[in-house]
């Protein structure tokens, strides 16, 4: 089975840049999550989904941040517009209801996102 | 609210060495409690998992066993190789209405095997 597909894997920006980063969860999956790593703040979760409806999205940093998941299979998150803070890897991670209560979390490879 | 508190890194051993690295943590009700490992260049994996009071979790030679008295998960290894080097995350798992799903994460902590 294929797992959680991200892309771009890596991108290189300019500061004033509109950015898109994209997920595609593992099939069946009903929860979306958007982390962003950076060595000064470790793993953050920016925001998750559940069935495609943003459940919490307190952590995203600010209003230039937003992210969409407009079907079961695909979100988005959107940068506008990118600064050089914004430079970290972006995580997407699938989980799936379980039966037996345990949510386990499969992650993406990321993004590695450089703004300049 | 929910969280983890695991060893700060980095932690530096040698080839066959023993490995723990703390993790205790807060929660109301009774969370599942996980280990995850981050190779270089590369997202998160599960390693183990623990869903109840005195489960052990266990894979490639790591063990944790969830201990609600001391809500502590602590992650051993009897004899780390060198392929082991990377960083480890502690996490738990949201019970309430508003948190079910989602994982929270610890700081992670670095481990480096040398040879």
């Amino acid at each position: 089975d294929a797992g959680v597909i991200q892309s771009p894997r890596h991108e290189v920006t300019e500061m004033g840049q509109e950015v898109t980063l994209r997920c595609k969860p593992i099939s069946g999956h009903d929860y979306l999550f958007w982390y962003r790593q950076t060595m000064m703040r470790g793993l953050e979760l920016l925001i998750y989904f559940n069935n495609n409806v943003p459940i919490d999205d307190s952590g995203m940093p600010e209003d230039r941040f937003s992210a969409k998941m407009p079907n079961a299979s695909f979100s988005t998150l959107k940068i506008q517009p990118s600064e050089p803070r914004d430079s970290a890897v972006y995580f997407c991670a699938s989980s799936r209801t379980p039966g037996g209560g345990i949510y386990e979390q499969y992650f993406g490879p990321g993004t590695r996102l450089t703004v300049t | 609210g929910d969280s983890v508190t695991q060893m700060e890194g980095p932690v530096t051993l040698s080839e066959e060495a023993f490995l723990t690295i703390n993790c205790t943590y807060t929660a109301t009700g009774y969370p599942s409690l996980f280990w995850y490992v981050q190779y270089p260049g590369e997202g998160l994996q599960l390693l183990l998992k623990a869903t109840k009071a005195d489960d052990k979790g266990s894979n490639k030679g790591f063990e944790a066993t969830y201990r609600k008295e001391t809500t502590s998960f602590h992650l051993e290894k009897g004899s780390v190789q060198v392929s082991d080097s990377a960083v480890y995350f502690c996490a738990l798992s949201g019970v309430r209405g508003s948190t079910l799903g989602r994982l929270y994460f610890g700081r992670g902590t670095q481990l480096t095997v040398w040879p």
